[in-house]
């Protein structure tokens, strides 16, 4: 059972436009859920993470947006650029674990010209 | 350079064969993991420490063993190597329980034949 749902699975976007990838989760014991990046041939990479006492976080072009009520979490790229094609991982945390992240299935991201 | 070293970056293995894949890290940290990568699966923990002496089992640890002598170095053996476990295997660490910080090695490319 997949503990953290992610979609798409893959992802075109031009230059320019807003690539949004979503997670949903059912454990609410989960309390730290961050975001990875992985280029091919690399290990992911921490992206941009968020608590889910907050509803929103921004980082540069990155932005989380968490739902809590919904269970939801997203991930949205403004301005995407081709260098950012790579593919992202959902990732989530339980209370009282230790580093025990429950990773997404992953979304390839593909931003043309 | 300060990270997450894993060797070797390629390995083939006949069914029933063992061998350990190795993984040192030089910043201190405390928390370390070993995950496996599969298509459409997404990362998926197999074991992980809390420091020197301390292991514990992931979503996934059937056919693994670790163990942590030293802080520095956290091996994944393989007992006896089977098709099933043909996979990237990743390995991380963290200075903090949340995983903020946690820092990938660029894997292991395992082929079981």
């Amino acid at each position: 059972q997949q503990q953290v749902k992610q979609s798409p699975q893959s992802l075109i976007v031009q230059k320019g436009g807003i690539s949004i990838i979503n997670c949903a989760y059912e454990n609410t014991a989960f309390d730290y859920f961050p975001w990875y990046q992985q280029f091919p041939g690399k290990g992911p990479a921490l992206l941009i993470a968020i608590r889910p006492d907050v509803s929103e976080k921004k980082e540069g072009r990155f932005t989380i947006s968490f739902n809590k009520s919904a269970k939801q979490f997203s991930l949205h790229i403004m301005d995407s650029q081709p260098g950012d094609s790579a593919t992202y991982f959902c990732a989530a945390l339980e209370t009282g674990t230790a580093s025990k992240l429950t990773f997404g299935t992953g979304t390839r991201l593909q931003v043309t010209l | 350079n300060a990270g997450v070293t894993q060797t070797p970056k390629f390995q083939v293995l006949k069914t029933g064969q063992s061998m350990t894949l190795q993984c040192a890290q030089d910043m201190n940290h405390e928390y370390m993991s070993w995950y496996r990568q599969d298509p459409g699966m997404g990362l998926r923990l197999i074991h992980y420490s809390v420091g020197a002496g301390i292991t514990d089992q992931g979503e996934v640890p059937n056919g693994y063993n670790v163990s942590r002598s030293t802080t520095e170095d956290f091996p994944l053996r393989l007992l006896s190597a089977a098709p099933s476990q043909t996979s990237v295997y990743f390995c991380a660490s963290s200075y903090s329980r949340t995983g903020y910080g946690y820092t990938f090695g660029s894997g292991t490319r395992l082929t079981v034949v």
